[in-house]
């Protein structure tokens, strides 16, 4: 099993529509969870923190599942803009921790 | 301000040579990263630093060699170059070790002919 494996995508929504996208991640000693979005040809930009209890950042909303080992990122009334790469970051527990990113999920929102 | 810089942002050389990419952050952090993304847009790991000492070192070919001279500086330089280094790399930083959100540097973008 993948460390964090995503959905690759790619996702076309037209603008307004709400698109999810899901992760899951296979160390059960995980204690911190990204989304990352990254814009063609660009760096790795950090779009919210995952916890526990979920938490939302204006349209777009987060949710982790521990028990499942799943987390979630939701976009409601996607914009033009919002068509990047979307990677699931999970830290890897064990001695030092480090981030250990997905692929990436495809979004690209059309007019 | 950038909080972190790399220079150079293009880096095209032939095979064999051997070139430096340097990395600078602002930001006060203690710990510095560096990542190779390929062609398939996989991001991973290298190496890491923690206050100038190396923490993690990802089975990298010793033809990579990370310094830092001080905990906002890390450099990478590259033996040998081979086809197969062509890639982007990424220059990071975050607070701590503690699993914290890292922030990026724009990139070097490699090319080895």
């Amino acid at each position: 099993r993948k460390e964090v494996e995503q959905d690759p995508g790619p996702f076309n929504v037209p603008e307004g529509a709400t698109v999810a996208f899901n992760c899951t991640y296979s160390n059960s000693a995980s204690q911190s969870f990204f989304w990352y979005r990254q814009d063609c040809r660009k760096e790795p930009k950090l779009l919210m923190s995952v916890y526990s209890s979920g938490n939302e950042d204006g349209r777009f909303t987060a949710q982790l599942n521990r028990a499942s080992q799943y987390i979630s990122l939701l976009i409601r009334d996607s914009k033009l803009s919002d068509s990047a790469t979307y990677l699931c970051v999970v830290n890897w527990a064990g001695g030092y921790n480090k981030l250990i990113f997905g692929a990436g999920t495809r979004l690209a929102v059309h007019p | 301000d950038t909080a972190v810089s790399q220079t150079p942002k293009y880096l095209v050389t032939q095979m064999g040579n051997d070139k430096s990419i340097k990395c600078e952050q602002n930001l006060g952090h203690d710990t510095m990263y560096w990542y190779k993304q390929d062609s398939k847009k996989f991001l991973k790991i290298m190496f890491s630093y923690n206050n100038k000492e190396l923490i993690i070192n990802e089975t990298v070919p010793n033809r990579f060699s990370p310094k830092s001279p001080d905990k906002a500086h890390l450099n990478l330089h590259i033996n040998s170059l081979e086809l197969g280094d062509s890639a982007v790399y990424f220059c990071a930083s975050s607070l701590g070790t503690g699993g914290y959100e890292q922030y990026f540097g724009p990139g070097t973008r490699l090319t080895v002919t």
